[in-house]
């Protein structure tokens, strides 16, 4: 029930095109829905996130789409560039008792942008 | 040193050696978190320390000692590894371990393999 199921495991998208990442939930408890960015030798980066009672959140070229019925989110990044070529982490956050907060991460999407 | 910092970058070492990875963050934050990055798995949190006192141990085996002497330093002490412990291991900080928990910092991690 803690996990997070995220789709598709790597893809390919040409230059100019919207990448989407799905990933979907069980735990009505989690709190936070973070988005991380890993690039080859480096450790994840935070990239965007949300709370559950919003819908969408957008920065610059990256979107988060929330449906919290469904309990799934995406993200969307508009206009894909070759830079964009990482490795992206869909999490959830669980507050639990006491100060005791937690990220349970996706199985992680290999993006490759083609120029 | 800006961010967070872990060191050594790479380390191998066999069955029996007894060695220590080290991870320091300049943020001023009170959590620190130890990850194991395995190929085509998600992260999984190993332990989570909030000012110095762990308050996570995601059943790691015991070959696994964390030590946290101050909120700056985290250290992961390793003896007897098996081959299966072969991993990327990362450490990351976030403000405080309850509600900011989703909003982590990553350092770049430490390529471990176990001969």
């Amino acid at each position: 029930q803690q996990q997070v199921k995220q789709s598709p495991q790597s893809l390919i998208v040409q230059k100019g095109g919207i990448s989407i990442i799905n990933c979907a939930y069980e735990n009505t408890a989690f709190d936070y829905f973070p988005w991380y960015q890993q690039f080859p030798g480096k450790g994840p980066a935070l990239l965007i996130a949300i709370r559950p009672d919003v819908s969408e959140k957008k920065e610059g070229r990256f979107t988060i789409s929330f449906n919290k019925s469904a309990k799934q989110f995406s993200l969307h990044i508009m206009d894909s560039q070759p830079g964009d070529s990482a490795t992206y982490f869909c999490a959830a956050s669980l507050h639990g008792s006491g100060n005791t907060g937690k990220l349970i991460f996706g199985q992680g999407t290999t993006l490759q942008v083609k120029p | 040193e800006t961010g967070v910092t872990q060191t050594p970058r790479h380390l191998v070492m066999g069955m029996t050696n007894k060695k220590s990875l080290k991870c320091e963050q300049h943020l001023g934050h009170n959590a620190m978190y130890w990850y194991k990055q395995s190929a085509k798995k998600p992260l999984e949190l190993m332990f989570v320390y909030s000012l110095e006192e762990r308050v996570e141990n995601n059943s790691v085996p015991s070959r696994f000692s964390p030590e946290c002497p101050n909120s700056s330093h985290l250290f992961l002490h390793l003896h007897t590894l098996q081959p299966e412990d072969s991993a990327l291991y990362l450490c990351a900080s976030s403000q405080d371990a309850g509600g900011r928990a989703y909003e982590q910092y990553f350092g770049p991690g430490t390529r471990l393999t176990v001969t």
